[in-house]
């Protein structure tokens, strides 16, 4: 089975732009999970995305929102960047029937200049 | 009080021997746990759960778990240089109807030849 797969990779934006990132799961597994992930604060969770409705919410604020399809490949959005959210942007995805283990993609590196 | 504490370190140990990881969380009733590993510049990669209390133990890593002290540690046996990395411990706390996994800060493990 392939892995999860985020794309792109590297990104490096402007302050005030707009982002958005893609993770495409494990085939199967319906629940996408999105964590930042900082020097300073660790890995922070972002929300929650099962059968294309959002399940539960960290304390990030509006400017960051996400979606799911129906295949399960889910979009995460940043809208009005700030230098602060350069980070590592990871997505993992989670078959449930299987005791709520999170397997991890390669993550997106996001730099704010 | 955080959710899920570790002591960021860094541990250095001498190749061979064992390393010991310790973590502390705060929700009493959580029942899944996770050991992940993660190399500089890398994701995190899964490599034990616990469920139970008592040990688990995978090839030269074992996990601990004491549920009435709210503790989970992890030990590393005959050290090797490629296990340096830091481990992230991460517990399943359930909030808003939903689990979501909480992360500890990360304990930076250095293994010297």
């Amino acid at each position: 089975k392939a892995g999860v797969t985020q794309t792109p990779r590297y990104l490096i934006k402007t302050r005030g732009q707009q982002v958005t990132l893609s993770c495409s799961p494990i085939s199967g597994h319906r629940s996408v999970s999105w964590y930042q992930q900082t020097p300073g604060q660790g890995l922070q969770f972002l929300f929650e995305y099962f059968s294309e409705t959002q399940r539960n919410k960290g304390n990030f604020p509006g400017r960051f929102s996400g979606r799911q399809f129906s295949n399960s490949r889910s979009e995460m959005n940043v809208s009005t960047l700030e230098l602060g959210d350069s980070a590592l942007y990871l997505c993992a995805s989670m078959d449930p029937g299987v005791q709520n283990i999170q397997y991890f993609g390669a993550g997106t590196r996001l730099s704010v200049l | 009080q955080k959710e899920v504490e570790q002591n960021s370190g860094p541990l250095s140990v001498p190749e061979g021997a064992i390393a010991s990881l310790n973590c502390t969380y705060s929700d009493r009733v959580s029942q899944s746990f996770f050991w992940y590993r993660q190399y500089s510049g890398k994701s995190p990669e899964l490599i034990m759960s616990i469920y139970s209390n008592g040990d688990k133990e995978d090839g030269r890593f074992t996990a601990q778990l004491n549920k009435a002290s709210q503790y989970v540690s992890l030990l590393i046996r005959d050290s090797q240089p490629s296990d340096s990395a830091t481990y992230l411990c991460a517990v399943n706390m359930f909030s808003g109807g939903y689990n979501k996994l909480i992360f500890g800060a990360g304990t930076r493990l250095a293994v010297h030849p």
